[in-house]
């Protein structure tokens, strides 16, 4: 299994509140992304980074924000959650090119009251 | 506009048969690839089975074959001889060379196979 962790792995905020999600890999790959997963929607792409402090925004980007300050931690932040944020967040990894699987991490359920 | 359809919102399958996820895919990109993911009810994405654009054979993984149909956009997913542990969601996705090689994933279609 590929080395990626998410923390935290459940979450209960309220609305107004910023919440920060972490991602963590040990696989040294270059590629890190924010998806969210709704009933109805399949996974959608909020952000990714191709690399220590590049990133660019994904189909569903407002309300969030990224940092990555360093190669193996990728931070998703709502500056302030809104219940509409209720969902399920995945981290992914991945190599550079088309035919290179993309590795998901456990997930964090988000649930904003 | 929508890039990966999956149009079976649920299927059901017998044990021991095959059974076939229908997925179609948009893009203009001449080189993508396609792949499918299996999301039991535990929640992780697990990957069953690539295939690139320009690949002339169609992908297998073991029992997990890939139908790929080039000028219909069409990457079907064929399970043969159907377990019961098989029973999921299934997401078809595509990746293209913009968006830092992220996913595009369709809705997903739920299997059941029953006894």
């Amino acid at each position: 299994d590929a080395g990626i962790t998410q923390s935290p792995r459940h979450k209960v905020t309220e609305t107004g509140t910023p919440v920060t999600l972490r991602c963590h890999q040990t696989e040294n790959h270059r590629y890190m992304y924010w998806y969210r997963q709704d009933p109805g929607h399949g996974l959608r792409l909020i952000h990714y980074s191709y690399g220590v402090k590049d990133t660019d925004k994904g189909e569903v980007s407002d309300g969030y924000s990224v940092s990555r300050s360093k190669t193996e931690d990728f931070l998703l932040t709502l500056e302030s959650a809104t219940s509409s944020q209720t969902s399920v967040y995945f981290c992914a990894i991945s190599e550079a090119g088309l035919a290179y699987e993309q590795y998901f991490g456990p997930g964090t359920r988000l649930t904003v009251t | 506009a929508q890039k990966i359809t999956q149009t079976q919102p649920g299927m059901f399958v017998q044990e021991k048969e095959a059974v076939t996820l229908d997925c179609t895919y948009d893009t203009s990109d001449p080189s993508y690839g396609l792949f499918w993911y299996k999301q039991p009810s535990s929640g992780e994405m697990i990957f069953l089975i690539y295939q690139g654009s320009y690949d002339q054979q169609n992908a297998t993984e073991g029992r997990y074959s890939l139908n790929f149909q080039k000028a219909r956009k069409s990457a079907n997913l064929v399970i043969s001889a159907s377990q019961l542990g098989d029973s999921a969601m299934y997401f078809c996705a595509m990746r293209e060379g913009n968006s830092g090689y992220a996913l595009n994933f369709g809705k997903g279609t739920s299997l059941l196979v029953t006894p």
